[in-house]
């Protein structure tokens, strides 16, 4: 069975500085996409990232960068230049390639970016 | 484009009553799911529909829960009757169906219940 951890429940950073959420998940499966997702107080959840296993190289979207580590299992969320708006849950997710379309999430972790 | 719709966002019952949650996907998504939010955790999948079939409810408690997408659009998530641990938040999400699926799910704002 496949299974995400987030091992920091909250975390609270200066706005402008940069934070890094941390995420490990566990799989016997070699193709697979890695997710994080946000979810701000009283709003949607939405895809933030994506990172394909099979691709080496670490995706990016704007001011937020991944550190996939495949071999550790390990999946890492930078946030570069905090704002106020990127207080949120995060959550950390997985799922197989062209198996059943199942994502499973992690617990999360609450980031507040103090001004 | 209007994004995923759900109602109501908040209900408070007593315990033993019914309670439903509607939900309208996005245009064009014939995928759709409903996941369970228990407070401080990640949403976990409750029922996944393609089209009007439910492809997935391996995760749905049937003996109380129940759902349906009569005419693959939206869909209604019934709690017949609720439980004081049933509370907590009822995400809809959909998404393109799969083939082309890549992960990203457009969730709804959520229905937060309340049991007392």
């Amino acid at each position: 069975a496949q299974t995400v951890t987030q091992s920091q429940p909250e975390m609270s950073v200066q706005e402008a500085e940069t934070v890094t959420l941390s995420c490990t998940y566990d799989t016997s499966e070699n193709n697979y996409y890695l997710f994080w997702y946000k979810q701000p107080p009283s709003r949607q959840m939405i895809l933030v990232i994506r990172q394909e296993a099979y691709k080496q190289q670490n995706a990016t979207e704007n001011r937020f960068s991944v550190n996939f580590q495949k071999a550790a299992k390990s999946f890492s969320l930078k946030i570069s230049d905090s704002q106020l708006g990127d207080t949120a849950m995060y959550f950390c997710a997985f799922m197989i390639m062209n198996r059943d379309d199942k994502i499973i999430f992690g617990k999360g972790t609450r980031l507040h970016i103090l001004p | 484009e209007a994004g995923v719709v759900q109602s109501p966002r908040y209900k408070i019952i007593e315990k033993k009553q019914p309670v439903a949650f509607w939900c309208n996907p996005i245009s064009g998504h014939n995928t759709l799911y409903w996941y369970l939010q228990n407070l401080g955790q990640g949403p976990e999948l409750l029922i996944r529909y393609e089209n009007e079939e439910a492809v997935d409810d391996s995760q749905l408690p049937k003996d109380r829960f129940s759902a349906e997408r009569l005419k693959g659009v939206d869909s209604t998530l019934k709690i017949q009757p609720a439980e004081l641990g049933d509370s907590a938040v009822y995400l809809c999400a959909s998404s393109l169906d799969s083939g082309r699926f890549h992960g990203e799910l457009f969730f709804g704002e959520g229905s937060r219940l309340t049991v007392l």
